[in-house]
């Protein structure tokens, strides 16, 4: 089965800790992408990738850290320097990522709670 | 400031009616516009890309409009069913992005 997982679906962590987030594809696409979703609030883009080892910061990057070592994987990491890190975390892929007709293709998310 | 906007609150329509739900936006000039339905506590899942120069796309039950003067898409769900019941997403692509609006609630009532 084609498609993009991350795990886990819920995480805890105690305030000050970091964390980091898995996002693997196996669809063969170049670009990939992490978003957070708050209630209330449109997804928003914290960091996405066009191609191995190059990444571009999104909207709302601060807090946050990735890596782009394999095509299939896009790693997120949600450092002590997050203010507010709990929220619904979204990763998705696309074949190119450089134009907007692309399709995202998303994975089911991962709900992070900081206590 | 760019913006999209959707309408935040919920749409309550009844089975077999047909559900319209607006997209708005300001301050782009958008090539292409996408529509996507996210269930509950899920990822989004892509449904329609209209192009600027298309001014209608139909895909089994759904239309969607795309009005370049008036800022605006309308996405529309025929014959609506329960199964349909979601968060629908409107979303602009631009370059190496594509930014999400806010989504409205849909709720068909049987």
């Amino acid at each position: 089965d084609g498609g993009i997982t991350q795990s886990p679906k819920y995480l805890f962590r105690k305030e000050g800790q970091n964390v980091t987030l898995s996002c693997e594809q196996n669809l063969n696409h170049d670009a990939m992408y992490w978003y957070r979703q708050d209630p209330g609030q449109g997804l928003r883009l914290i960091y996405y990738s066009q191609i191995v080892n190059d990444f571009q910061k999104g909207d709302i990057a601060e807090g946050y850290s990735v890596s782009r070592e394999k095509k299939e994987s896009f790693p997120l990491t949600v450092t002590s320097a997050q203010k507010n890190p709990t929220a619904f975390y979204l990763c998705a892929s696309s074949i190119e990522g450089r134009e907007g007709t692309d399709t995202q293709y998303f994975g089911p998310g991962t709900r992070l709670t900081v206590l | 400031s760019q913006k999209i906007e959707q309408n935040s609150e919920a749409l309550n329509i009844q089975e077999g009616k047909t559900a319209t739900l607006t997209c708005n936006y300001t301050n782009y000039s958008p090539a292409y516009l996408q529509w996507y339905r996210q269930d509950p506590g899920r990822g989004p899942v892509f449904l329609l890309l209209i192009r600027e120069n298309e001014k209608e796309k139909r895909k089994e039950r759904l239309k969607v409009t795309f009005d370049t003067t008036l800022k605006q898409s309308l996405f529309h769900i025929t014959a609506s069913q329960p199964a349909d019941s979601a968060t629908y997403l409107c979303a602009i692509g631009g370059y190496q992005k594509v930014t999400f609006g806010i989504g409205t609630k849909l709720q068909v009532i049987p």
